[in-house]
């Protein structure tokens, strides 16, 4: 089991909708929480960071539940330019070697259509 | 703003043959990190470093060994090519507590094809 998980997708979703994505993490340790997007071939860009209490960004809203351990974004009217691979990202500190990591999702592809 | 730039943004090797990739941090960022991707995979931690410092290390090869300079740019070292090391490889750089958070900036990457 991975310990960042995402529905892989594809959403394809018209223009002006609105759409979620949830994603699961495993280690419980886990400090830091963010969506990044990626284009294809191209680098992960930071969309935003993830609070506990919730945090907006024009159409943009991420949610925290460290209880149950998910992440969520929502879109809401859903422009063609949102298409792209959604990453959710977790930073953790293994409490053995006290390394910290940032690990990846495998991605939620979002389609949005004209 | 400034943003992560990393050389070359393509290279070309053959198998055995050695590579190095470059990465200038954003300025004033205090921490680099070595990602590798794989198509279809998601980005993979190899390496960081902080205040030119080794800090963590993930999935990276022996093969592998990179370094942070007295500038803060980064070098990542690939030796004895496999046509399995053919991926992108993104630099991402990031400003740690407490003068920062630990978001993360990801260069365009250089993707690497050993034939």
């Amino acid at each position: 089991r991975k310990e960042v998980e995402q529905d892989p997708g594809p959403f394809n979703v018209p223009e002006g909708a609105t759409v979620a994505f949830n994603c699961t993490y495993s280690n419980s340790a886990s400090q830091s929480f963010f969506w990044y997007r990626q284009d294809c071939r191209k680098e992960p860009k930071l969309l935003m960071s993830v609070y506990s209490s919730g945090n907006e960004d024009g159409r943009f809203t991420a949610q925290l539940n460290r209880a149950s351990q998910y992440i969520s974004l929502l879109i809401r009217d859903s422009k063609l330019s949102d298409s792209a691979t959604y990453l959710c990202v977790v930073s953790s500190r293994d409490l053995d070697t006290g390394r910290r990591a940032l690990t990846f999702g495998s991605g939620t592809r979002l389609q949005v259509q004209p | 703003a400034a943003g992560v730039i990393q050389s070359p943004r393509h290279l070309i090797k053959e198998k055995r043959e050695t590579a190095t990739l470059k990465c200038y941090p954003i300025p004033r960022h205090d921490t680099v990190y070595w990602y590798q991707q794989g198509p279809g995979q998601d980005p993979q931690f190899l390496i960081s470093f902080y205040e030119k410092m080794q800090s963590d290390k993930g999935s990276i090869p022996d093969r592998f060994s990179a370094q942070q300079f007295s500038d803060y740019h980064s070098e990542l070292n690939m030796s004895s090519l496999e046509l399995g090391d053919s991926a992108l490889y993104f630099c991402a750089s990031s400003l740690n507590p407490p003068r920062g958070s630990y978001e993360q900036y990801f260069g365009p990457g250089t993707r690497l094809t050993v034939t």
